[in-house]
């Protein structure tokens, strides 16, 4: 089972929602990722958790929270997004511990901010 | 930071046709994925590659991991409709071991095969 799901799909919210994408693994990897993806462009880095602790943040703005409560799930909290937010967001995950480094990415929820 | 050249950045060709891409780095990657994204989707991992000089195929797919460990390229044989999309190389800098792999993407080769 090589499956990431993300959920929401699809999620429209205004400037001054809270919500909160999720990310699912069950393969037993203990690295995970979020990254940022605009049309027709590489996913860009924003979040790495590394054995559940925060290890990289590539100076993402604080409007984007992420969390990780067990090695399964990773969360990104949003709050007082801008348009220029609106984008794919991608989970992916990789097992640090083989020293392999195949990211398997989720399917994305694709954020629009109006 | 690192970046990669990855080109071409776009291709249009005939079903039936042969496909090459490829990129390139200034510094030395330890690890060089390839990776396919259709329209909407999360990026779908094709190959992977470990040792300098490694060809590995997957179906109609063959890639390679350059010799001075800083290229790697992607052949696709006998191209098909369904090959449509993106794909994106990456990189990986640093070792294995407990590392949790930071990548490196490529820009993207969109391809497009006509009937």
């Amino acid at each position: 089972d090589t499956e990431v799901t993300q959920t929401p799909k699809h999620l429209v919210m205004g400037m001054t929602n809270k919500k909160s994408l999720k990310c699912e693994q069950h393969m037993g990897h203990r690295a995970m990722y979020w990254y940022k993806q605009k049309a027709k462009k590489p996913p860009e880095l924003m979040f790495v958790y590394s054995y559940e602790k925060l290890s990289i943040n590539e100076s993402v703005p604080s409007r984007f929270s992420p969390e990780c409560p067990n090695s399964s799930l990773l969360n990104l909290h949003l709050h007082a997004l801008q348009p220029e937010d609106s984008a794919l967001y991608l989970c992916a995950s990789s097992q640090p511990a083989t020293g392999r480094a195949e990211a398997f990415f989720g399917q994305g929820t694709r954020l629009t901010v109006v | 930071g690192q970046q990669l050249n990855q080109s071409p950045q776009s291709m249009f060709i005939q079903e039936g046709e042969d496909v090459s891409m490829n990129c390139t780095s200034s510094s030395i990657f330890n690890t060089w994925l390839w990776y396919k994204q259709d329209p909407g989707e999360g990026p779908v991992l094709l190959i992977a590659l470990y040792k300098a000089g490694e060809l590995t195929s997957n179906g109609r797919l063959t890639a390679q991991f350059g010799i001075t460990r800083k290229d790697s390229f992607l052949n696709i044989s006998a191209s098909i409709p369904s090959d449509v999309g993106i794909y994106f190389c990456a990189g990986r800098a640093n070792a294995g071991g407990t590392s949790y792999g930071k990548l490196t993407f490529g820009q993207g080769t969109i391809l497009t095969v006509h009937p």
